[in-house]
């Protein structure tokens, strides 16, 4: 099985930096990733690590370490548009195939002015 | 392309009811997923299919719900009978695994919001 950790709310101000912490038990890693939920809408894919490290994509860069369990998502220049609910997803390595994605209950980010 | 496609996008039954819930995946994509969300649980895995075959059921609740695949571009969720505790949003989606270097992200549709009153 999987358990998977986030904080529940963050408030940031507009033009900020904000870091989303995300930490996870799992028996095969198979990466990790992050997604974007605005209310009401499905969730949207933003970035994905499999290897330690940071992989940078505009402004969203997303760091893991897989010896720690643990991942962040840090998000820079912070717009109104950035609030929304942002869900950490571990992926499993499975018998028989395909990709086992375990979301964590998503962190709800407010951006205030 | 058309995305993953979901309907009904909204449904309001009565308890007791079947509800049946569709989904057609992205052309070309082998794997399927369906997933319910509260605002209590979060995000849940109900069922997988690669290959429209079913990997791991072991999200479903119970016996009220199935799941069928019955070839790659269609897929079912039911649930009968249904219960007012069923009441949620349920995503499809879908991905492409298993070949070299594609990340497999999973991409989703726009949902389906039960009501069981």
């Amino acid at each position: 099985g999987q358990n998977i950790d986030q904080p529940t709310e963050m408030t940031a101000t507009e033009g900020a930096i904000v870091q989303i912490n995300c930490t996870y038990q799992t028996s095969g890693f198979n990466g990790l990733f992050w997604y974007q939920q605005h209310a009401g809408e499905a969730p949207t894919f933003l970035s994905y690590n499999v290897l330690d490290g940071l992989e940078e994509k505009g402004r969203f860069s997303s760091f893991l370490s897989r010896s720690k369990g643990y991942s962040y998502l840090l998000l820079k220049e912070l717009q109104m548009k950035d609030s929304a609910s942002y869900l950490c997803a571990v992926r499993d390595l499975v018998t028989g195939g395909g990709n086992k994605l375990t979301f964590g209950t998503g962190t709800q980010l407010k951006v205030e002015l | 392309d058309a995305g993953v496609i979901q309907s009904p996008r909204h449904e309001v039954t009565e308890m007791g009811q079947e509800v049946t819930l569709r989904c057609k995946p992205i052309s070309g994509h082998n794997s399927l997923f369906w997933y319910r969300q509260t605002m209590m649980r979060g995000l849940e895995l109900l069922i997988y299919f690669n290959n429209n075959v079913p990997i791991d059921d072991s999200g479903m609740p119970e016996d009220r719900f199935s799941a069928k695949m019955p070839n790659a571009s269609f897929s079912t969720l039911k649930i009968q009978p249904s219960e007012p505790r069923d009441s949620a949003v349920y995503f499809c989606a879908s991905s492409l695994s298993g070949y070299g270097d594609l990340i497999g992200e999973l991409f989703f549709g726009e949902g389906s919001r039960l009501t069981v009153l």
